[in-house]
């Protein structure tokens, strides 16, 4: 059964803490991506990796950090220098030069 | 940054009814995608557009691209209770696919 999950669903932190989202895919593609979304607004990239070893910063990636030390793998932490945390997290992946992106189900942070 | 601007914000029609959406964009593009999202979750992929293509369908939906005007539009005909969702509009741009803010679509019994 293929696809890309994410964990947890609901994820409580007090302020000032760091927290990690989890994201795994077994659709062996190359690509994998983090967007935030907040309350009626569209997908803002955070961080991307088109390859195993390598990321790039997207339009909002301050206050934030991930790892790719493995295909399947691309967790992204929040750090207590993230502003204002509390949001919708979205985890996606792509084939290497492809288009479609396939999303995960999310992860919900509040920060409290 | 945003590149691609849903209209409108908010769309509500009967069961049944057939629901336009427009994106449009800044700048030159070489595909345009559409996808879903149902509260709460993840986005799913509908329909690519090439930039040398002008229409697409796809079972209930017709995808139209306007390279000349920035724009394209999405049809869905024939609404049912489970097309209520958010819609996005996604363009390309270097190695990455930028997301607009969504319309979101309610369908009333």
């Amino acid at each position: 059964d293929g696809g890309i999950t994410q964990s947890p669903k609901y994820l409580f932190r007090k302020e000032g803490q760091n927290v990690t989202l989890s994201c795994e895919q077994n659709l062996n593609h190359d690509a994998m991506y983090w967007y935030r979304q907040d309350p009626g607004q569209g997908l803002r990239l955070i961080y991307y990796s088109q390859i195993v070893n390598d990321f790039q910063k997207g339009d909002i990636a301050e206050g934030y950090s991930v790892s790719r030390e493995k295909k399947e793998s691309f967790p992204l932490t929040v750090t207590s220098a993230q502003k204002n945390p509390t949001a919708f997290y979205l985890c996606a992946s792509s084939m290497s030069g492809g288009l479609e992106q396939f999303f995960g189900p999310g992860t919900r942070l509040t920060v409290l | 940054s945003q590149q691609g601007e849903e209209d409108p914000q908010a769309l509500s029609i009967q069961e049944g009814e057939n629901a336009t959406m427009n994106c449009s964009y800044k700048t030159s593009i070489n595909n345009l995608q559409w996808y879903r999202q149902n509260s709460g979750r993840g986005l799913v992929h509908l329909i690519l557009i090439r930039s040398n293509e002008r229409e697409k369908h796809s079972g209930r939906l017709r995808v139209t691209l306007d390279t000349s005007k920035k724009s394209s539009s999405l049809l869905i005909t024939a609404s049912r209770a489970a097309d209520t969702a958010s819609y996005f509009c996604a363009t390309d741009r270097d190695d990455k696919i930028i997301f607009g803010k969504g319309t979101r679509l309610h369908i009333l019994p």
